[in-house]
């Protein structure tokens, strides 16, 4: 059974940082393309980064560019997000998700998320 | 970026009721569609992919179709634990993929 549990979520003021950590299990992760996708408070959702099965390619929203960097540990089954100079606008629940297939275009499998809010 | 649009924003139905929700895309995305179904609180749940494919375990009921700018995603007879958020999203700028703004269905 694949599951996706994401965490570090948490309140932290705007300049801060915060790393974020995806548990998986069920599948074998080090075969999948991941991403992170947020969700902004009464807003739809958002693409935020994309990392390769082999760690070897990674995408990023453009507003996080400079400020997120995305990691995968094969080894450990776990995706991360490290986010720096945090704003009040990535404030949102934050998804992981595994990508479908080879070319992992669609997302079949997601977390529950974890909450960031980024506020003074 | 590719803007997505989906309409209604919100729709209420009976039981039994066949319900209808279109997405627009910017701009042609071949058939590079795929839906998700949304519950508060719970992890968003794959429903459709390549804009007609229907995900393992997915009820039949739920449908799409569509290509190029205009897809819509059908239930043909709405049951109570369908109510939830749909969103619609492109896959034609892979990795830069874009979501629909969402349509409540509520029963």
């Amino acid at each position: 059974q694949v599951q996706l549990v994401e965490s570090g979520g948490g309140v932290v003021q705007p300049g801060r940082s915060l790393r974020l950590s995806c548990a998986a299990s069920g599948f074998t992760f080090s075969s999948y393309g991941m991403y992170w996708v947020r969700q902004a408070p009464g807003k739809g959702l958002e693409w935020v980064a994309i990392m390769s099965y082999d760690g070897k390619h990674k995408n990023l929203l453009d507003s996080v560019k400079g400020r997120f960097s995305v990691s995968r540990d094969n080894s450990k089954n776990t995706l991360s997000l490290q986010m720096n100079s945090l704003r009040e606008e990535d404030t949102g629940v934050y998804f992981c998700a595994r990508g479908r297939g080879a070319a992992p275009r669609f997302l079949d499998y997601w977390g529950q998320g974890t909450l960031v809010i980024v506020s003074s | 970026d590719i803007q997505m649009t989906q309409s209604p924003s919100s729709v209420s139905a009976s039981v039994g009721d066949r319900v209808t929700i279109t997405c627009r895309a910017s701009q042609d995305v071949n058939n590079w569609l795929a839906w998700y179904q949304r519950k508060p609180g719970k992890a968003p749940n794959l429903l459709i992919y390549e804009a007609s494919n229907l995900q393992r375990g997915v009820p039949s009921r739920f449908s799409g179709s569509g290509s190029g700018t205009d897809f819509t995603l059908t239930i043909s007879s709405l049951q109570p634990e369908d109510s939830a958020m749909y969103y619609c999203q492109q896959a034609s700028d892979f990795p830069r993929i874009t979501f629909g703004q969402g349509t409540r269905v509520e029963i």
